[in-house]
C-alpha cells in the first residue's frame, strides 16, 4: 500500500488564526516532506525529515513550524499566515532518509488552504 | 545542486497521437530520475522511475521512457494518447547519493482533445 494520508482536504483560515495540518503514512518510511504547490506549477520544498529529525529547511518562515510526532506522523503548525500562503500543501514520504538518497516519493492528495 | 528542464509547457494533441515530452536534468554525479503525473483536482502519481539497468523503462497507463546518459535525457512517450492523459506532467531528479532533495521540472501541460 503506497497510501501518504493528509486531513484536513481543504482549510480555511484567517490570518490571525492557528491551524495544523496532518500527514501519516504506514509504509515504514522514514523519510517525509512539506511542499507547497501553486496552481501549474510543480511542488516546492519547505521541510525534510529524515529519522524523524528536521534534515532541510528551504528558509520557509516561521509562521510554518513542522513537527514529526513519530515516524509515521508529521504535522505543520500554522500561524498568523498571509494571504500569499494560500495553496496546496503535499505530504510526501520516501523509504530511506539520511544521504541514502534517490529513492521515490510518494504523494499524499494535499490540503487546500486559503486564507482570508 | 541538480536542475531539470522541460520543454513546451503547454501541449495539445488528439486521441490516438503520440506523445512524447522532453526532459534534461542537470547534475555532476549518478541520479534517480522520474516522472509524475497529476490529474485535474488530482494528486502526484509516479508514472515511472529509472534507477539503473535497462534505459527504456515501461510504467502505469501504457507511458514509457527513455534514459539518454550522453544527452542528460530522460523523455516520456505514449504511443497512443486517450482524453484521459490530460494532465500535468512533471520530470524529476534525485540524486542517487546525498540528500533526498527532489528536483523537479516546470512541468507539461497536456491537453488530449476527444
Amino acid at each position: 500500500d503506497t497510501e501518504v494520508t493528509q486531513t484536513p482536504k481543504h482549510l480555511v483560515m484567517g490570518m490571525t488564526n492557528k491551524k495544523s495540518l496532518k500527514c501519516e503514512q504506514h509504509m515504514g518510511h522514514r523519510a517525509m516532506y512539506w511542499y507547497k504547490q501553486k496552481a501549474k506549477k510543480p511542488p516546492e520544498l519547505m521541510f525534510v525529515y529524515s529519522y524523524e529529525k528536521l534534515s532541510i529547511n528551504e528558509s520557509v518562515p516561521s509562521r510554518f513550524s513542522p513537527e514529526c510526532p513519530n515516524s509515521s506522523l508529521l504535522n505543520l503548525h500554522l500561524h498568523a499566515l498571509q494571504p500569499e500562503d494560500s495553496a496546496l500543501y503535499l505530504c510526501a514520504s520516501s523509504p530511506k532518509g539520511g544521504t541514502s538518497g534517490g529513492y521515490e516519493q510518494y504523494f499524499g492528495p494535499g490540503t487546500r488552504l486559503t486564507v482570508t | 545542486a541538480q536542475s531539470v528542464s522541460q520543454h513546451n509547457h503547454h501541449v495539445i494533441l488528439s486521441e490516438a497521437a503520440s506523445l512524447e515530452l522532453g526532459c534534461n536534468y542537470s547534475y555532476g554525479g549518478t541520479v534517480n530520475l522520474f516522472w509524475y503525473v497529476q490529474y485535474p483536482g488530482q494528486h502526484l502519481q509516479l508514472l515511472l522511475k529509472y534507477f539503473s539497468g535497462d534505459p527504456l523503462v515501461k510504467g502505469i497507463k501504457g507511458f514509457e521512457a527513455e534514459f539518454i546518459k550522453s544527452k542528460f535525457s530522460f523523455n516520456l512517450r505514449k504511443p497512443s494518447v486517450q482524453w484521459s492523459d490530460t494532465a500535468e506532467y512533471f520530470c524529476a531528479a534525485v540524486p542517487f547519493y546525498g540528500n533526498n532533495r527532489l528536483a523537479f521540472g516546470k512541468g507539461n501541460q497536456v491537453v488530449v482533445i476527444p
